[in-house]
C-alpha cells in the first residue's frame, strides 16, 4: 500500500541534544513537506523540497534543518536552537505539480516531548 | 496577506444530523483552492474535500459537501448524517498561487473540534 511513514510515533529530547524525525512516502512524490502544529492551533510549515537535493525554509524554519537526498526521504532534525521543541511534527507530500489544486498527504505524526 | 479564519473553537451535532463547518478566507489571489483536512485524535491528518476558486459547482464527496461562496470568501465544509467516527478536529486550508512568494503551500485555520453525540 502506498503512503507515508513516520518515525518514531514519539521522541523525547534532552537538553541540548539534536534529534531527527524520519519521514518516508512510497506514492512517487515530488514534493514533501514538514509542519509543526501546537496545540489548538492549525499547522505551521518548517521546511518543504520540491525536488530531490534541493529545500527551502517555510515559515518557522529557525532551529530546524532538513535534507532530501532521496525522492522517498525528508528526515528533519530538530537541533538544540529549537528552544521550544514540544509539539506534534506532521510530514506530508504531494505530486509536485505546482497547482493551486494539488493535494498534500500525511503522514501519522511524530510527537516530541522535551526531558 | 493570506488568512483562513474558523471561528468556532467546538461543536456538538446529534448523531445522523448534518453540520456546518466554517471557514472564511483572505487572499488577493485570482486562482486558489479551497481544502478540508479532519484530524482524529490519532493525529494524522486525512484530506476529505477540495474545491477551487474557479469550479462554479460546490464539491461533493460522499457525504462532504463544501459550501463555496465566493463574493463572501467562504468556504464551509457540511457534513450530512453525522457519524460518532466524524468526531475530530477539521481544519479549512487554501493554497493561492503567490504565498510568501513561494508557490504550492497551504495555509491552515485553527480548526473546529467537531463532537457527535449518540
Amino acid at each position: 500500500d502506498g503512503g507515508i511513514t513516520q518515525s518514531p510515533k514519539y521522541l523525547f529530547r534532552k537538553e541540548g541534544q539534536n534529534v531527527t524525525l524520519s519521514c518516508e512516502q512510497n506514492l512517487n512524490h515530488d514534493a514533501m513537506y514538514w509542519y509543526r502544529q501546537d496545540p489548538g492551533q492549525g499547522l505551521r510549515l518548517i521546511y518543504y523540497s520540491q525536488i530531490v537535493n534541493d529545500f527551502q525554509k517555510g515559515d518557522i524554519a529557525e532551529g530546524y534543518s532538513v535534507s532530501r537526498e532521496k525522492k522517498e526521504s525528508f528526515p528533519l532534525t530538530v537541533t538544540s536552537a529549537q528552544k521550544n521543541p514540544t509539539a506534534f511534527y506532521l510530514c506530508a507530500s504531494s505530486i509536485g505539480s505546482r497547482t493551486t489544486q494539488e493535494t498534500q498527504y500525511f503522514g501519522p505524526g511524530t510527537r516530541l516531548l522535551v526531558l | 496577506a493570506q488568512k483562513i479564519t474558523q471561528t468556532q473553537p467546538g461543536m456538538f451535532v446529534q448523531e445522523k444530523e448534518a453540520v456546518t463547518l466554517d471557514c472564511t478566507y483572505d487572499t488577493s489571489d485570482q486562482s486558489y483552492g479551497l481544502f478540508w483536512y479532519k484530524q482524529p485524535s490519532s493525529g494524522e491528518m486525512i484530506f476529505l474535500i477540495y474545491q477551487g476558486s474557479y469550479d462554479e459547482q460546490n464539491a461533493t464527496e460522499g457525504r462532504y459537501s463544501l459550501n463555496f461562496q465566493k463574493a463572501r470568501k467562504s468556504a464551509n465544509l457540511v457534513i450530512s448524517a453525522s457519524q460518532l467516527g466524524d468526531s475530530a478536529m477539521y481544519f479549512c486550508a487554501m493554497r493561492g498561487t503567490n504565498y510568501g512568494g513561494s508557490q504550492g503551500n497551504l495555509i491552515f485555520g485553527k480548526g473546529t473540534k467537531l463532537s457527535v453525540k449518540p
